[in-house]
């Protein structure tokens, strides 16, 4: 059963902190993303990454970094929370070869 | 840059009704076109693809170049199929960066 795990269902962290997301998938997968998904607006790409340490910015990068060490992990940072980050933040992995996208069971962040 | 618009963000349909979840996209190349769905407490997956043809769950879509439309189908709602589903699309060749719709909520009523 091909896997994509995100560390945390909830998070609640404080406007200011720095928050990491991990992601790990066990599908050898090339390709990995970060979403964030919200109500009327769907998923919205932050970032993805199609190598080890390669990555590309998606639709909304801005107030988020990633990073990408080793194929099967791919992390989400931001750097200094703000309550307009209070989402659903979704990874997805993919192999260039098939190009369905497998995704992670989400973690819902919320900053106060 | 390609877009995707799902027009309908609630869609209520009554147990054994015919359900059509709206789907267009803007692109100039030629896209794969994709339906995912996300079931209460699971997670997104993969329910159909347009290049597979096949019916899945009894739902099917027609990627219709002209009208650059890519409709999910099914003739008789089922409880079962209420969800949320997002139609996405896959530019041809370059990265493998998808853009999904805003997605339209299911409501089959028994």
């Amino acid at each position: 059963d091909v896997k994509v795990t995100q560390s945390s269902r909830y998070l609640v962290k404080r406007t200011g902190e720095k928050v990491f997301l991990e992601c790990v998938q066990d599908m050898d997968h090339e390709n990995m993303f970060w979403y964030r998904q919200d109500p009327g607006l769907g998923l919205r790409l932050i970032y993805f990454s199609y190598d080890v340490k390669m990555k590309e910015k998606g639709d909304i990068p801005e107030g988020y970094s990633v990073s990408r060490e080793k194929k099967e992990r791919f992390s989400l940072i931001l750097e200094s929370a703000s309550t307009n980050q209070t989402s659903m933040y979704l990874c997805a992995s993919s192999a260039p070869a098939n190009t369905e996208a497998f995704f992670g069971q989400g973690t819902r962040l919320t900053v106060v | 840059a390609q877009r995707v618009t799902q027009p309908e963000k609630l869609l209520s349909v009554f147990k054994g009704a015919p359900v059509e979840l709206k789907c267009n996209y803007s692109y100039s190349g030629s896209p794969e076109l994709f339906w995912y769905v996300q079931y209460s407490r699971q997670r997104l997956q993969l329910l159909l693809r347009h290049i597979s043809r096949e019916s899945i769950k009894g739902f099917t879509a027609d990627l219709n170049k002209g009208e650059t439309s890519f409709h999910l189908k099914k003739p008789f709602a089922q409880e079962e199929d209420s969800a949320m589903y997002y139609c996405a699309l896959l530019p041809s060749g370059g990265y493998q960066k998808v853009t999904f719709g805003t997605g339209t909520k299911l409501q089959v009523i028994p």
